[in-house]
């Protein structure tokens, strides 16, 4: 089964750091580019970050530079958004999904809430 | 940046009823242009890539056209399980998803 699960939500306060991770079964995840999307509550859609395959390209939405960083690990076919400097606007629903343009496979999205 | 605009944003319709979503972007994207369906507390589910081609498993009555700056999304015959936001996305320079449509029945 094609599937993707992300892990390491939570609630952290403004100005910390979490880790999610994110892992791939049923398709050959080193052939694809990866992106992180999330959804802040009742609002809409944010694509934040894609990485290519071999991870020598990886691109941010504006008001995360700096703070977050994709990275990708192949041999462990699995996904990772490590968020830095965390603040109140980045609270959301964060999901990943295959792909660079069409996005066919999501995972079921992990809740980052951050707040004192 | 690349701006997408939807209207409506919201809209409620019958059963059977045609329904038409726009999605304008503030330059030319080609076609490089997806429509996402999403249900509450579910994960976004592809529609149409590529600004209109129906995904494999989505049912017919689904379709999208248009190229540039200015695309559509129609539902032929809105069905009771079409309950749900449908977003556009372009993918011509990073991405962007448009602020979402929330189709109700009537």
């Amino acid at each position: 089964e094609v599937q993707l699960v992300e892990s390491g939500g939570g609630l952290v306060q403004p100005g910390g750091s979490l880790r999610l991770s994110c892992a791939a079964s049923g398709f050959t995840f080193s052939s694809y580019w990866m992106s992180w999307v999330r959804q802040a509550p009742g609002k809409g859609l944010e694509w934040v970050a894609n990485i290519k395959q071999d991870g020598s390209e990886k691109y941010y939405v504006d008001s995360v530079k700096g703070r977050f960083t994709i990275s990708r690990d192949n041999a462990k076919n699995s996904l990772y958004l490590q968020m830095n400097s965390l603040r109140a606007e980045d609270t959301a629903v964060y999901y990943c999904a295959n792909g660079r343009g069409a996005f066919d496979i999501w995972g079921q999205g992990t809740m980052v809430t951050v707040s004192s | 940046d690349i701006q997408m605009t939807q209207s409506p944003s919201s809209l409620s319709a019958s059963v059977g009823d045609r329904v038409t979503i726009t999605c304008q972007a503030s330059q030319d994207i080609s076609n490089y242009l997806n429509w996402y369906q999403q249900k509450p507390g579910k994960a976004p589910k592809l529609l149409i890539y590529d600004a209109s081609n129906l995904e494999t498993g989505v049912p017919s009555r689904f379709s999208g056209s248009g190229s540039g700056t200015d695309f559509t999304f129609t539902i032929s015959s809105l069905q009771p399980e079409d309950i749900a936001t449908y977003y556009c996305q372009q993918y011509d320079n990073l991405l962007t998803f448009g602020p979402g449509t929330k189709v109700d029945i009537k």
